[in-house]
């Protein structure tokens, strides 16, 4: 089955700072890469997907990028600010996985003010 | 639309107990899930479910039955409570099919086993 390493576990920034986080996948049909942000006490909620089709996607400051090669996804998030702070997970599914999503361990993303 | 609710939001067990998690989504999706989250492991799949009549299980199913009697509603049941089910339970739904891969998560049920 698919396996989603996640890195860093934590990371602390500077507000305006720039963070990313990366995953990487095992199972070359996955196809479908989410984003999910998750914040003390809450549900997760997707901020940013891309499917396998495309290598970026952007949404304001937030963006990932996607090497299907290597598989391995990031999430980029520009001028960083103190409501960025929460639970950041990455995911995977393809085709065939009927909705299954593997989850990556999660980073906590604290921006200092 | 409310989405995906779940309930209890809170719930407290002792060791051998059962009890139900209640989910239900009123968008009319076929795929349901239910995921638990503990500390540093991310969200692990319990059992989902392709539609209605329709369940297999995920990545960690011991201990946990499903059923899909509707399309709506998708409980969770632990037959025989143990401490290691502590956990936040969250299930999920999203839509079959190309441009719905959003899946959508409940409010989570936060499950203590003594």
């Amino acid at each position: 089955g698919e396996n989603v390493e996640q890195h860093p576990s934590t990371l602390s920034v500077q507000e305006g700072d720039s963070a990313v986080i990366k995953c990487t996948y095992s199972d070359s049909a996955s196809n479908y890469f989410p984003w999910y942000k998750q914040e003390l006490g809450k549900r997760p909620q997707l901020i940013i997907d891309i499917r396998s089709n495309v290598g970026e996607k952007k949404d304001q400051r937030i963006a990932v990028t996607l090497n299907k090669t290597a598989k391995h996804f990031s999430l980029h998030i520009t001028e960083t600010q103190p409501e960025d702070s929460a639970v950041y997970f990455c995911a995977a599914t393809s085709r065939t996985s009927y909705g299954k999503l593997t989850f990556g361990q999660g980073t906590i993303l604290t921006v200092h003010p | 639309n409310a989405g995906v609710t779940q309930t209890p939001k809170f719930q407290v067990l002792k060791t051998g107990q059962s009890m139900t998690l209640q989910c239900a989504q009123d968008m009319n999706h076929e795929y349901m899930s239910w995921y638990r989250q503990d500390p540093g492991m991310g969200l692990r799949l319990i059992h989902y479910s392709v539609g209605a009549g329709i369940t297999d299980q995920g990545e960690v199913p011991n201990g946990y039955n499903v059923s899909r009697s509707t399309t709506e509603d998708f409980p969770l049941r632990l037959l025989s409570a143990a401490p290691s089910q502590t956990s936040v339970y969250f299930c999920a739904s999203r839509g079959k099919g190309q441009g719905r891969n959003e899946q959508f998560f409940g409010p989570g049920t936060r499950l203590t086993v003594l």
